[in-house]
């Protein structure tokens, strides 16, 4: 059975820290590049970073260049996002999600996780 | 404000058809495919089309989608109640050089 679970969601004040896990099963981890796509509440999905199959290759929103970080472990089928100096605007449920492109042309995510939720308040 | 717009509210009636537009520029849809997302309450978003108009395997031929210049959409025929879901649309944009998606679309059960 196919599974992405997210971990490490919580609650920190602005300026703060958080670090989110998904592992992954049931296919071949080492050979997609995976996402990050977040939901602030009550709104729509906002893709938040992806990281090619050896972790070489890696983008990031604007919004977040500095200050979150993707990585990978293929040993342990996991992906990984370190948030550093969060803001307000950042809280959000995090899903992670198997990312499938071509190009830029063809894009989509065909498998997602069940999300984590990461909320930044004082 | 999403770049790709979609309305947000929809609604029909059990076994009647739905139509949901997404709207976008020459930068997003207009030169690249276009995939669609069901997110049920509570849950994650699923796949629901991709490549424009290609339905992963497990999902039912009454989910369609189509493309037309700037603007595709997503057709559910026979609709159920299991169909209420916000729907999202999303795209590569090239200006922004990022993944764009729909504000998302709401849709109800009369």
């Amino acid at each position: 059975e196919v599974q992405l679970v997210e971990s490490g969601g919580g609650s920190v004040q602005p300026g703060g820290s958080l670090g989110l896990s998904c592992t992954v099963s049931g296919f071949i981890f080492r050979s997609f590049w995976m996402s990050w796509v977040r939901q602030a509440p009550g709104k729509g999905l906002e893709w938040v970073a992806n990281i090619d199959q050896d972790g070489t290759e890696i983008y990031y929103r604007d919004s977040v260049k500095g200050r979150f970080t993707i990585s990978r472990d293929n040993a342990k089928n996991s992906v990984y996002l370190q948030m550093n100096s969060l803001r307000g605007e950042d809280t959000a449920v995090y899903y992670c999600a198997r990312d499938r492109h071509y190009g830029v042309s063809f894009w989509y995510f065909d498998l997602w996780g069940r999300g984590t939720l990461v909320t930044v308040s004082s | 404000q999403s770049v790709l717009t979609q309305p947000p509210s929809v609604s029909a009636a059990p076994g009647q058809k739905v139509t949901i537009s997404c709207s976008g520029s020459s930068s997003n849809i207009g030169n690249n495919y276009v995939s669609w997302y069901q997110q049920l309450p509570g849950t994650a978003p699923k796949l629901l089309i991709y490549d424009n108009n290609k339905r992963p395997y497990g999902i039912p031929d009454r989910f369609s989608g189509s493309k037309a210049g700037t603007s595709a959409t997503l057709g559910i025929t026979g609709l159920q109640t299991g169909d209420e879901a916000d729907y999202y649309c999303g795209t590569w944009d090239n200006s922004l050089s990022v993944v764009v998606f729909g504000g998302g679309t709401k849709l109800t059960l009369l």
